[in-house]
């Protein structure tokens, strides 16, 4: 079954520190595969999406992922963490063969907490 | 305006009310989506409507009732709720047609207390 799994239902790191929050999914195609962010009370937002253009993806606000086939993996990184980096990450994959309305699935979700 | 806009904002209802949440996108896509958000629950995809039509109904119970007059406009009724209804029901758009890679754009939600 298609599936999509974020490791770590929360992530604490230090401002200033690595942001790593991880993404696998199961699929024997290449997806098309993205990263949205949720703030409070608020909608999701898009970070960054792969398309198969480049395996490396930068997005906004300091974010990039890295598609790597063999570990069917999509793990957010950011550099160097600022408290207004603290929100709830999704991570999300469409797979192919779904022509018309796009066919979606988002991962649990990482709550990221940023420590001052 | 500009992207997608969901009203009411919040909502409390009782178990026998009937209420309608609204979505409304100006961004020209061909389809768009209504999601339940719930605590520690993960994102549930509710209906989906593609060019008008409804696409996928993931055994939502009947109490929600969607509407898609034309577009642009989403409304997802209800009727007779429960509590564990209680939610943000977020609405999404997007342009699901040719090469285009089909990201959801998603309204600010509709925070839903059923009492």
């Amino acid at each position: 079954a298609q599936s999509v799994t974020q490791l770590g239902s929360h992530v604490s790191v230090s401002e200033g520190a690595l942001v790593l929050l991880r993404c696998n999914y199961s699929s024997s195609v290449p997806p098309y595969l993205f990263w949205y962010v949720q703030y409070p009370n608020q909608g999701l937002q898009l970070l960054l999406k792969y398309t198969s253009a480049a395996t490396l993806v930068k997005g906004i606000n300091g974010f990039e992922a890295e598609f790597k086939k063999s570990e069917t993996s999509f793990h957010l990184t950011k550099p160097s963490a600022h408290m207004s980096d603290a929100a709830e990450y999704f991570c999300a994959v469409r797979f192919s063969g779904y022509s018309s309305a796009s066919k979606i699935i988002f991962g649990s979700g990482t709550r990221l907490s940023i420590r001052p | 305006e500009t992207g997608v806009t969901q009203t009411p904002r919040h909502l409390v209802m009782g178990m026998t009310n009937k209420k309608s949440l609204k979505c409304e996108q100006h961004l020209g896509h061909n389809a768009m989506y209504w999601y339940k958000q719930s605590a520690k629950k993960p994102l549930e995809l509710m209906f989906v409507y593609s060019l008008e039509e409804r696409v996928e109904n993931n055994s939502v119970p009947s109490r929600f009732s969607p509407e898609c007059p034309n577009s642009s406009h989403l409304f997802l009724h209800l009727h007779t709720l429960q509590p564990e209804d209680s939610a943000l029901y977020l609405c999404a758009s997007s342009q699901a047609r040719g090469l285009n890679t089909g990201e959801l754009f998603f309204g600010e939600g509709s925070r839903l207390t059923v009492l």
